[in-house]
């Protein structure tokens, strides 16, 4: 079974600048989540997606972040105009079930903003 | 609020060692699950267990044992005859049923075993 995949693996981008990261989850899985993990802190949960309805995004920072999941499989997170605060690992993951379900974590994006 | 605390931030340890990692969870909801993560250098998080706040039964998967204390709101988890490949960020993290019912997750406990 693969895993979920993450594209791309690093990013450097200057602040202002616009930036999108792509995301696959695991095939039959109908939750899709998108964490923010800032180095030497937990993961956060950005937004999270039942097929294609958004189930939470209260954590997601709606005057620059969006996100879509486009037929209830990939999804996308994009981010304009970024800041330096953004620099961090953007992990994909997806379940089964809902949150309460055994999620799989892609390898996550490496943003940085210079 | 919900809230997970990982006071250990960083664990050395010498190969053959027993080491626990220490979870402490704060929630008012009666149903929830916790799950204990592993982070290699590589960066995706691996699953290794959930647990439901109604089982507090303890669980010993190989060298991997985790004990819940719904009395002292723990989840902590014990590396018996750690090796190196257990070298990684420890990430306990809680689901809980009311709410926005998303999972939070601690601050990691980074461990390192030594040869």
């Amino acid at each position: 079974e693969a895993g979920v995949a993450q594209s791309p693996r690093y990013k450097i981008i200057e602040k202002r600048q616009s930036v999108a990261f792509w995301c696959n989850p695991i095939s039959g899985h109908a939750t899709l989540y998108w964490y923010q993990q800032i180095l030497g802190q937990g993961p956060k949960l950005l937004i999270q997606f039942q097929n294609n309805g958004v189930v939470d995004d209260s954590q997601l920072p709606k005057d620059r972040f969006s996100a879509e999941r486009l037929k209830g499989v990939d999804s996308t997170l994009k981010i304009q105009p970024a800041k330096l605060e953004d620099s961090a690992v953007y992990l994909c993951a997806s379940s089964r079930g809902g949150g309460n379900t055994e999620a799989f974590f892609g390898q996550g994006t490496r943003l940085t903003v210079v | 609020a919900q809230k997970v605390t990982q006071a250990q931030t960083e664990i050395s340890v010498v190969e053959k060692e027993d080491v626990t990692l220490d979870c402490v969870y704060e929630t008012r909801d009666t149903t929830y699950y916790l799950f204990w993560y592993k982070q290699p250098p590589s960066g995706e998080l691996v699953f290794l267990i959930r647990r439901n706040s109604f089982d507090e039964q303890n669980e010993i998967s190989g060298r991997y044992s985790w004990n819940f204390q719904k009395s002292t709101s723990s989840f902590n988890f014990t590396i018996t005859a750690s090796q190196v490949v257990d070298s990684a960020v420890y990430f306990c993290a809680l689901w809980n049923s009311g709410g926005y019912q998303k999972v939070t997750f601690g601050t990691g406990t980074k461990l390192q075993v030594i040869p």
